[in-house]
């Protein structure tokens, strides 16, 4: 059973402290990325990497850094958290796709069960 | 901005009921991805679609690119199928900044 698995399920830090939420995911896949999920705001971008030790910002980079040091696990950092960083933090990872490419590979994203982070 | 917009936000819906769930977008896109999440839950993709149609189960999508729209459909629902319904867009060319909307609330009752 293909999995995405994140470190924590909810965790409660305190404002300034340094916060690692880990990702790893069993398939191989090439694509990984860290989502945050607000009321009202939907599923917004932090960080893609399509490789190891490569990353792209996504819409809300700020406040947060990432490390993709093997292919099966993506890190997402909090340097110094802030309230306003308290959400629901999603992984995902797909395989490296092209449109019109064979059945083998759809592009399915695959998430994590997500990590409620509450910052006091 | 809203590149991709849903319809409707919220729906109540019976149990066996037909249900369609609509997406609009306005960027030009390679692909475009329905995924549902239960309450509580992680998030499942459903279906990845860049032309025509799809069907899984009971769930069928299709999107029209020249008129930017898609819609998913449910055969006789289920109480089961209440989650959000999510529709994201890639942008032509990007495998990495999907653009999702904000999510369709559907409730089907008993």
């Amino acid at each position: 059973d293909v999995k995405v698995t994140q470190s924590s399920r909810y965790l409660v830090k305190r404002t300034g402290e340094k916060v690692f939420l880990e990702c790893v995911q069993d398939m191989d896949h090439e694509n990984m990325f860290w989502y945050r999920q607000d009321p009202g705001l939907g599923l917004r971008l932090i960080y893609f990497s399509y490789d190891v030790k490569m990353k792209e910002k996504g819409d809300i980079p700020e406040g947060y850094s990432v490390s993709r040091e093997k292919k099966e696990r993506f890190s997402l950092i909090l340097e110094s958290a802030s309230t306003n960083q308290t959400s629901m933090y999603l992984c995902a990872s797909s395989l490296w796709w092209v449109p019109g490419q064979g059945p083998t590979n759809t592009g399915e994203l695959f998430f994590g069960e997500g990590s409620r982070l509450t910052v006091l | 901005k809203n590149e991709v917009e849903q319809s409707p936000q919220n729906l109540t819906a019976q149990e066996g009921e037909f249900i369609t769930i609509n997406c609009s977008y306005s960027v030009g896109i390679s692909a475009l991805h329905w995924l549902q999440q239960h309450p509580g839950g992680g998030i499942v993709s459903l279906f990845m679609l860049s032309s025509g149609k799809k069907k899984h189960g009971r769930l069928i999508a299709t999107i029209n690119i020249q008129e930017k729209h898609s819609s998913l459909h449910i055969t006789a629902s289920h109480p089961r199928d209440s989650a959000v319904y999510i529709c994201a867009v890639y942008p032509g060319g990007s495998q990495g900044n999907l653009i999702f909307g904000k999510g369709t609330k559907l409730s089907v009752k008993p």
